[in-house]
């Protein structure tokens, strides 16, 4: 069963647009949910995370994402993309018994 | 730096070939795991420990061996390489249980010919 699923293999914004990235998950209890962004040859890097404290969480960046447990997701947003936003970005979910799921990713474009 | 660091970088393997890919994290972690990325795929598991000589396997574990003999280093072992293992491979710790996020390594990329 998919743990995390992502809306959208591709997203392209305007430069100065709002960033929406989509974020669902399937757990019976509250995970601790995560989002990353991996710029072109590189490793993940952490942009915030979730973990049952305040339910709109602020990262780097800019980037922030709401919990809403009663639709089960896990939104990323940014009020103004810019070029250097391009990249892939993952959503991830931690469960009981140790085990971290990632998302199949979705690919932030940002168009001058 | 603090971090996770794996080597190599880039390597190509010919079918059959054996190699370790290393993973080495300064930071005490007790939680190590591998992932194997491919396009359209996201990060697969492949295998995670949460100590040293304890490991277990993630999704897809064929064809790879670990062992963690100590709390810094995390070796992933391919036996006999196949071309479905051409991919993407990082390494990432983590605080004991993995609530709090992981580091990630820069990764491998393996290609096998």
């Amino acid at each position: 069963a998919q743990s995390v699923t992502q809306l959208g293999s591709h997203v392209s914004v305007s430069e100065g647009a709002l960033v929406l990235l989509r974020c669902n998950y399937s757990s019976s209890v509250p995970p601790y949910l995560f989002w990353y962004v991996q710029y072109p040859n590189q490793g993940l890097q952490l942009l915030l995370k979730y973990t049952s404290a305040a339910t709109l969480v602020k990262g780097i960046n800019g980037f922030e994402a709401e919990f809403k447990k009663s639709e089960t997701s896990f939104h990323l947003t940014k009020p103004s993309a810019h070029m250097s936003d391009a990249a892939e970005y993952f959503c991830a979910v931690s469960l009981v018994g140790n085990q971290f799921y990632f998302g199949t990713g979705t690919s932030l474009t940002v168009i001058p | 730096n603090a971090g996770v660091t794996q080597t190599p970088k880039f390597q190509v393997l010919k079918t059959g070939q054996s190699m370790t890919l290393q993973c080495a994290q300064d930071m005490n972690h007790e939680y190590m795991s591998w992932y194997r990325q491919d396009p359209g795929m996201g990060l697969r598991l492949i295998h995670y420990s949460v100590g040293a000589g304890i490991t277990d396997q993630g999704e897809v574990p064929n064809g790879y061996n670990v062992s963690r003999s100590t709390t810094e280093d995390f070796p992933l072992r391919l036996l006999s390489a196949a071309p479905s293992q051409t991919s993407v491979y990082f390494c990432a710790s983590s605080s004991y249980p993995p609530n709090y996020g992981y580091t990630f390594g820069s990764g491998t990329r393996l290609t096998v010919v």
